[in-house]
Parts: structure tokens; sequence; C-alpha cells
């Protein structure tokens, strides 16, 4: 069956490491997503790809990083400058990051990221 | 600035039926969403309203008022496993998802 595989699914971090959450999908999809998801809030887009090779900020990129040189992953790097990382990490992707029709997203399982 | 808006928590017992606000506003509108998230998983897709009205699917059915910035997600039948998270998503002019924190139904026997 065709999906999107996090992993780790939990991961503790001290401070000052940097850390590297697995995104891969078997779906076909053009585009990735990297999504944040605290208690209370939104989901909220780090980074998205809408093409290999190729990606774009989102509305809290500042301290994570990414790389698209794979279709099917798109990893999501917590550096040490992201001052509050803990928080659960979401990858998702679409079939196409254009926007006609639903464009609906297929999420990954998720990622529990605390810092110690 | 963007804002959606729905209940933190709602409560309803199991047979019965619940309906889930979403209110938005938003730089433009492209479509609003819904999805569903069990704690801990991903969150999984349950419907797309474009245009003003009702779509139904099943026991789950959406409705949107774009003059009033206003859907709700109507669930019918209401089973245990329903009991959830239910994430409202707004797309808007520049095509970018803006996300509401989530209801979190629970279902009670």
């Amino acid at each position: 069956d065709g999906g999107i595989t996090q992993s780790p699914k939990y991961l503790f971090r001290k401070e000052g490491q940097n850390v590297t959450l697995s995104c891969e999908q078997n779906l076909n999809h053009d585009a990735m997503y990297w999504y944040r998801q605290d208690p209370g809030q939104g989901l909220r887009l780090i980074y998205y790809s809408q093409i290999v090779n190729d990606f774009q900020k989102g509305d809290i990129a500042e301290g994570y990083s990414v790389s698209r040189e794979k279709k099917e992953s798109f990893p999501l790097t917590v550096t040490s400058a992201q001052k509050n990382p803990t928080a659960f990490y979401l990858c998702a992707s679409s079939i196409g990051g254009d926007a006609s029709g639903a464009n609906v997203l297929t999420f990954g399982a998720g990622s529990r990221l605390t810092v110690l | 600035g963007q804002n959606i808006d729905q209940p933190t928590e709602m409560t309803a017992t199991e047979g019965a039926i619940v309906q889930i606000n979403c209110t938005y506003q938003t730089s433009g509108f492209n479509g609003l969403f819904w999805y569903q998230q069990h704690a801990g998983e991903a969150p999984t897709f349950l419907s797309y309203n474009v245009l003003d009205g009702l779509e139904e699917k099943g026991r789950f059915s959406s409705f949107l008022s774009r003059s009033k910035g206003y859907s709700y997600l109507l669930l019918k039948e209401l089973q245990m496993k329903d009991s959830a998270s239910y994430l409202c998503a707004v797309r808007d002019s520049n095509y970018q998802l803006i996300w509401g924190a989530g209801t979190k139904l629970i279902i009670k026997p």
C-alpha cells in the first residue's frame, strides 16, 4: 500500500544538537511538506517542495533546513538554532503543488521531538 | 491577520449527531478542508468545499457559506471511533493553507 513513512516516531535531543527527521513517500506525489503541530495551535508550515531539487520556506522556517534530492524523500533537519524545537512534526505530500482542485494532503504518522 | 476559529472541545453521545463549527477570516478563499486526527496519529482527509452548500459523504457532511465565512462538519450516528480531533483549514488567495487549532470531540457511551 502506498503511503508516507516518518521516522523516528519519538526522538530525544540534547540542547545544541542537530537532528534529522526522515520522510519517505511511495505515492509518486510531486509536492511534499513539513508541518509543526503544537498544543492549542493550528498546523504551521515549515518548508515545502513542489519538485525535486527545489523547496521554499514556509511560515516558520528559521532554525530548520530541508533537502529534496529524490522525489520520494524530504528530510527535515532541526538545527541548534531552533529555539523551541519540542513539538510534533508532520510530513505530508500531495499530487501536485498547484492549487487547482482539492489537492488533498496525505500525512505521515508524525515524529515527536523532545529536547532535554 | 488570518484567523480560523473552532471550539476547543466538544462532547457528544454515541448514536447522536454533532455539529462542529469553523469560522474564518482569511485573505481570499480558495477552498475549505476538514481533516480528522486521532491522538498521536496522522490527520486524514474528510471533506473539501469550494462552493456554498452541503457536501454529504456517508455519516459525515460539510457545509460552507462563503459570504458568512462559516463552515460546519456534521457527524451523524456517532460511533466511539469518531473520538478524535477535527481540523478545519482554509486555502487563501495565495493558495496557502491556514489551519485552525482543531476541535477535540469526545464521544461518551
